[in-house]
């Protein structure tokens, strides 16, 4: 089936705006996670979320950023009043989460949204 | 808590190098640990994985055993390409305490001809 996918898969926009960002994991995957990737440097994680468990935002920069997401499916990453240092990539990744896999549960990651703020 | 530790980079290596790129760890439980990797202008995909001590995974002509008595899962082949230029991430994973994946910051590579 097809992959994680994220939309808009560029972002443009002023400081201080809202934006929306948004992942389709693959389907049946449980597990969904919100990474963002600053110009030459690691993941870093904002949010994990697992079926209908209380999600671990304990990642998330500040309370302009939130996220949702909707059973199993859709998530929406939102970041408030924008700032510079905001620019990044931000990664969706979707698992498995099921202990009869032994442990062995791989993220499949998306291609991310380049998100520009200016 | 869980966290990973990988060598810093930058890397080059001549073709045909032998490449190691050091990742040790820290666990509570008994993690599953993997190597991804992001060739430019792709995203991250899985190279190799392994799930219990003494594992290899292997893919790709790379290679990583996972050590428990070292907590390392060092990243190893024996001839790299130009088409191995890439960024390396070590990460690991616990299922049975929650499914947080940790991630290394990450080793660039570049491989000259």
């Amino acid at each position: 089936g097809a992959g994680v996918s994220q939309s808009p898969s560029n972002k443009v926009t002023e400081k201080g705006k809202d934006v929306e960002l948004r992942c389709d994991p693959i389907s049946g995957h449980t597990a969904l996670y919100w990474y963002r990737q600053r110009l030459g440097q690691g993941l870093e994680f904002l949010i994990y979320f697992q079926g209908n468990s209380a999600p671990d935002k304990s990642g998330l920069p500040s309370d302009r950023f939130s996220a949702e997401r909707t059973g199993e499916s859709v998530s929406t990453l939102t970041i408030q009043r924008t700032q510079q240092e905001d620019s990044a990539v931000y990664l969706c990744a979707s698992s498995l989460s099921d202990t009869s896999l032994g442990g062995y549960s791989p993220l499949h990651f998306g291609n991310g949204t380049r998100l520009t703020v200016t | 808590g869980d966290s990973v530790t990988q060598m810093e980079g930058p890397v080059t290596l001549s073709e045909e190098a032998f490449l190691t790129i050091n990742c040790t760890y820290t666990a509570t439980g008994y993690p599953s640990l993997f190597w991804y990797v992001q060739y430019p202008g792709e995203g991250l995909q899985l190279l190799l994985k392994a799930t219990k001590a003494d594992d290899k995974g292997s893919n790709k002509g790379f290679e990583a055993t996972y050590r428990k008595e070292t907590t390392s899962f060092h990243l190893e082949k024996g001839s790299v390409q130009v088409s191995d230029s890439a960024v390396y991430f070590c990460a690991l994973s616990d299922l049975r305490t929650g499914n947080q994946f940790y991630f290394g910051t990450g080793t660039s590579l570049t491989v000259i001809p």
